[in-house]
This record gives structure tokens, C-alpha cells and sequence, in this order.
């Protein structure tokens, strides 16, 4: 099956501290790659981070990072420096070679002040 | 970054009737279009795969001859939901791909709100 689980229904950080949010997935393909959107209330899906399959390197943007453990099939999200703009849904993913999109159940994040 | 647009954002129609939902990339030509379908509280469903000139790729479960798609041109995508009914309300949302370097971007519009009375 080619799913995407996010274990995490809702997360919650305080304000300049770090937070990881999981994210595992299953697939057949040998082509393929992982991404983190985030939702915020305006429903705007914003790309926070991308990460190809074949690449070993941990992708990083600002922030963000990534844990990619290929073998286990797993794709966390770090985030660090929480910020209050932080705050939304975030989807982990998954893509294939013909640009369709699989996407997790969704993290719901809380940044507390 | 590449822009979509979605029109309109909002929409309330009476259950029977038809409506249409555009998707347009402003800012580069997309071959490719996806619409997605989000309920409250929960994720994107893919329903289909609208590739320009050629008839759109339905997902399992999905009716083709109720959610109509049309992408007539490389920027533009339509989404008709036909002899609407209050379970089809939701949240509509497209995106678009777009090349870049050596792979494929995918941007998304702002979405539409469906409400069928």
C-alpha cells in the first residue's frame, strides 16, 4: 500500500524551542520523493521542505530540517527556534515520478508563548 | 514563487444544480493539474489528474460523471461538480506543476469552499 502515516495528531511547542514531528511512509517505487507542506488557518498549502529519495543528504531550509532514514522508510520534521507563525497543520508526503501527491492525515501545531 | 489561482474562493449553491471551480497557473504553463478535495479537520484527497488535452485521470472512488474536469489550455483547469448535493460540500483545492531544474514543482492554489444547500 502506498501510504503516509503521521502518528501525531497534535503537537505543541513553546516559543524559541525546538519541535520534531513524525512522519513514515510506505511505497513500491523506486522514483520517488518527500515532502512537508504546512496548512495555516487560510488553507494556503505552503511548501516548508522537499527531500529526493536518492539523496542521502538531510535536505535543510532555515528552520527546518529533515531526518531521513530511508531504510526505515521514515521522514521527521524539525523545527527549530518555534516561531508563532509556526502555528498550522502540517502534511508530510510523498511524490512520484508522475507528480501526483500522497499526503499524511496531518500534525496540528501549537506554538505557546 | 509560481502563483495559482482558484475562482471562486467561495461559492453556495442549491442541491441540483452545477458548479464550476477554475484554476488557473498566472505565471507559467502547467500540462499538468491536480484537484484535491479536503474536508474539515482532515488532509488533501487527490481526485484527479487533469493533464492538458486529454481526458483526466480519476482516482478510485471518484464519479467522472459527477466531478467533471476540463483542462482546456496550459493554464487553466476546471472543476464542474454536477447536480450538486449537500455531502459534495467541502474544500476544492488545485495545484499545478511546474518544471524546475530536474524535477517537478507542485504549487497550489488558495482552494474553494463548497457549500451545497
Amino acid at each position: 500500500a502506498q501510504t503516509v502515516t503521521q502518528s501525531q495528531p497534535e503537537m505543541s511547542v513553546q516559543e524559541a524551542e525546538t519541535v520534531t514531528l513524525s512522519c513514515t511512509y510506505d511505497t513500491s517505487e523506486s522514483d520517488y520523493y518527500l515532502f512537508w507542506y504546512k496548512q495555516p488557518p487560510s488553507r494556503q498549502m505552503i511548501l516548508v521542505i522537499r527531500q529526493e529519495a536518492y539523496k542521502q543528504q538531510n535536505a535543510t531550509e532555515n528552520r527546518f530540517s529533515v531526518n531521513f532514514q530511508k531504510a526505515a522508510k521514515s521522514f521527521s520534521l524539525k523545527i527549530s527556534d518555534s516561531q508563532l507563525g509556526d502555528a498550522a497543520m502540517y502534511f508530510c508526503g510523498r511524490g512520484g515520478s508522475q507528480g501526483n501527491l500522497i499526503f499524511g492525515k496531518g500534525t496540528k501545531l501549537s506554538v505557546k508563548p | 514563487g509560481a502563483v495559482v489561482s482558484q475562482h471562486p474562493s467561495r461559492v453556495i449553491c442549491k442541491s441540483g444544480t452545477s458548479v464550476k471551480i477554475e484554476c488557473r497557473s498566472l505565471d507559467f504553463q502547467a500540462t499538468t493539474m491536480f484537484w484535491y478535495r479536503q474536508f474539515p479537520k482532515q488532509s488533501l484527497m487527490l481526485m484527479a489528474t487533469s493533464n492538458e488535452g486529454s481526458k483526466a485521470t480519476y482516482e478510485q472512488g471518484v464519479e467522472k460523471d459527477k466531478f467533471l474536469i476540463n483542462h482546456a489550455s496550459l493554464t487553466l483547469s476546471t472543476l464542474t461538480v454536477t447536480s450538486a448535493h449537500p455531502e459534495d460540500s467541502s474544500f476544492y483545492i488545485c495545484s499545478a506543476l511546474k518544471p524546475r531544474d530536474s524535477y517537478y514543482e507542485q504549487y497550489f492554489g488558495p482552494g474553494t469552499r463548497l457549500t451545497v444547500t
